[in-house]
């Protein structure tokens, strides 16, 4: 069962900031967060595995809320090398393969 | 480390061709995924491999798909017959068990167009 994120596409200028959502239909178990630059691999940035954890990397943050069925990727004064498309990563508690949601494409423009 | 390594980097091949994927994880590492990228379809994972054993193949599409991973340090997914919908990128991915708590890293991924 596929994630949805919202939103599907996202431009910002530079120093503006953004927050992209990833939610499930029923708890998941953990979500991960990766960034794909266009033509290369995705990259991880952080998982999350508690309710109510929040994680930050710099800039870049992200939370999942209690019930665990939400996360939300807060990327704060937006740098243009945060150009890409971001995936959450979930899984869940009955072992359901690791699936990825259909991605946020984001650009930051100067 | 070289990270995880993936050959070819390109392959262009005609419909009906036996096609031949394959990857090198990154050393230590224990679990290692195969992924699909297409525009239509996102990233779709097809199987994964918990030391050298398939643990769920039920990503890959149909038949004619085929994994292997022969020992810890190389694996293969192989295409036959190839048809132009298999185009795509395909990935490969590794990370330290398929546990919740470990990052998979990619490799830089093979792009295959059929004709």
């Amino acid at each position: 069962q596929q994630p949805v994120q919202s939103p599907q596409a996202v431009i910002l200028r530079e120093g503006e900031d953004a927050v992209i959502n990833c939610s499930s239909s029923k708890a998941l178990y953990s979500v991960h967060w990766y960034r794909q630059k266009h033509g290369e691999a995705p990259v991880f940035l952080m998982i999350l595995l508690k309710g109510g954890e929040q994680k930050g990397h710099e800039k870049i943050s992200a939370s999942f809320n209690e019930k665990k069925q939400q996360s939300s990727l807060y990327l704060t004064a937006s740098q243009l090398s945060y150009s890409g498309t971001y995936f959450c990563g979930t899984e869940f508690p009955d072992g359901q393969n690791f699936v990825f949601g259909p991605g946020t494409r984001l650009s930051v423009l100067p | 480390d070289a990270g995880v390594i993936q050959s070819p980097r390109h392959e262009v091949t005609e419909m009906g061709q036996e096609v031949t994927l394959r990857c090198k994880p990154i050393s230590g590492h224990n679990s290692l995924f195969w992924y699909r990228q297409t525009m239509m379809r996102g990233l779709e994972l097809l199987i994964y491999f918990n030391n050298n054993v398939p643990i769920d193949d039920s990503g890959m599409p149909e038949d004619r798909f085929s994994a292997k991973m022969p020992n810890a340090s190389f694996s293969t997914l192989k295409i036959q017959p190839s048809e132009p919908r298999d185009s795509a990128v395909y990935f490969c991915a590794s990370s330290l068990d398929s546990s919740a708590y470990n990052e998979q890293f990619f490799g830089p991924g093979t792009r295959l167009t059929v004709l």
